[in-house]
């Protein structure tokens, strides 16, 4: 079971806006940054969001980051097919002093 | 830009050990951190622990293991050649997944990574 809460699954039409959730504690999102990840199948995931709004290089101003209190929110505005991936929430967790991730979210794009 | 390669797939019975290598070249490798993550079959990122390349791994509590693996893991490094290492002990069933090393810019944030290996523990 992770620490970080995500949906297991989200879903949206191409063009359309979609939100991920990310739900954590006062130890964790609440007293850190939060970081997002994609991952496509077979591959290693990939660094979208850091600091927890802030765009890592080259990716679109599509993705987006925000955090309140303890949680995380990652938005994918206009989607495209090829968005459809798995995402995952990170961060920091001081009262173990580890990296915690989310379960990670299923994105299909219909 | 920080290119990682990892040694390549392994299988282990269960008991054994496993030791995957992380080579890290490319530019800005004075100080920096790596991490590994693992992920087994149809399953979500699992942070193991990290160690200090550099001068950076002089600074106390920058080696650090996820309680989870704490007296089965061993994170090394030779840093002469900007490799680090991933050792697991007594392995089992479970322990089977994909092992990924990647370079930490800060506290979770992964921004090169490598291509993962494959560790495979069976009878």
């Amino acid at each position: 079971q992770s620490v970080l809460t995500q949906p297991p699954s989200v879903s949206a039409a191409p063009g359309q806006t979609v939100t991920i959730s990310c739900s954590g504690g006062t130890s964790d999102i609440g007293n850190n940054h939060v970081s997002w990840y994609q991952q496509f199948p077979g591959s290693a995931p990939k660094l979208l969001i850091y600091d927890s709004n802030k765009r890592s290089s080259g990716v679109p101003d599509r993705f987006s980051g925000s955090k309140s209190g303890t949680s995380a929110t990652l938005g994918i505005t206009g989607l495209q097919t090829w968005d459809e991936a798995d995402y995952y929430c990170a961060t920091w967790d001081s009262s173990v002093s580890a990296v915690v991730f989310g379960g990670g979210t299923q994105l299909t794009v219909l | 830009q920080v290119h990682l390669a990892q040694s390549g797939a392994e299988v282990k019975k269960p008991g054994s050990s496993v030791k995957v290598s992380c080579k890290a070249s490319g530019d800005n490798l004075r100080n920096y951190i790596i991490s590994w993550v693992r992920q087994a079959p149809g399953q979500g990122l699992e942070w193991m622990g990290r160690i200090g390349m550099g001068r950076i791994s002089s600074i106390p509590g920058i080696q650090k293991y996820a309680q989870k693996f704490q007296g089965r893991v061993a994170i090394t490094a030779d840093r002469s050649t900007d490799t680090a290492y991933l050792e697991l002990s007594s392995l089992r069933s479970d322990d089977t997944a994909v092992y990924f090393c990647a370079r930490e810019m800060g506290a979770a944030d992964f921004n090169s990574w490598g291509q993962g290996t494959l560790v495979t523990v069976s009878s």
